[in-house]
């Protein structure tokens, strides 16, 4: 089935440590956008891409990286781990940003 | 700045029941809404959107609309089922593309 597709699936992580959410869409859509969703807060915006070669802020960007090679590919980088960054983390898409998203099944984070 | 108020969970219902899961927003402009589920250890699904005033959003028998009067786009159903049970998400998508902004959340519990 077409999608997106984000790995792992679920993660352990020591503190201090690098790690990198891979998020893959066959959609071929212009946007893609990673969320972290934490109990009580919602889903809150961590980066953002309008388009191949292009990156935003959102609104909990520290201690995150992204990048936007081409098309399909969005990884989210955590530089260096820390416990707050234990969460769940969606990657989602959408043809423009003005349309509506798609979201993958999550990763869920844990950082000890 | 835009931002997504909805009424904090949770909703416990008997099968059968209305649902009624209020949603205000903050924008300038004429911003899009939509109302997303959530099923347990899933990624989040478009349910309705509406993009323009008084538009109503359907689908799987909830529906909401589109009150810029009130700055509301409350989700209703007619007849709870359990399976209908999930995390609902209100959010929006301004006029100039930002990313979806999104309220926290209310979890819906419905019994047989």
């Amino acid at each position: 089935i077409a999608g997106i597709t984000q790995a792992p699936t679920s993660q352990i992580l020591a503190a201090g440590r690098r790690m990198t959410l891979r998020c893959t869409q066959d959609m071929r859509h212009n946007a893609m956008y990673w969320y972290r969703q934490d109990l009580g807060l919602g889903l809150r915006l961590i980066h953002y891409s309008n388009t191949a070669g292009t990156t935003g802020k959102g609104e909990v960007p520290d201690g995150y990286s992204v990048s936007r090679a081409n098309t399909d590919d969005f990884p989210l980088t955590l530089a260096s781990a820390v416990p707050s960054q234990t969460s769940v983390y969606f990657c989602a898409t959408s043809e423009t940003m003005n349309t509506e998203a798609f979201f993958g099944q999550g990763t869920r984070l844990t950082v000890v | 700045g835009n931002s997504v108020t909805q009424m904090e969970g949770p909703v416990t219902l008997s099968e059968e029941a209305f649902l009624t899961i209020n949603c205000t927003y903050t924008a300038t402009g004429y911003p899009s809404l939509f109302w997303y589920v959530q099923y347990p250890g899933e990624g989040l699904q478009l349910l309705l959107k509406a993009t323009k005033a008084d538009d109503k959003g359907s689908n799987k028998g909830f529906e909401a609309t589109y009150r810029k009067e009130t700055t509301s786009f409350h989700l209703e159903k007619g007849s709870v089922q359990v399976s209908d049970s999930a995390v609902y998400f209100c959010a929006l998508r301004d006029r100039a593309g930002t990313a979806l902004i999104f309220g926290k959340g209310t979890t819906l519990s419905v019994s047989s």
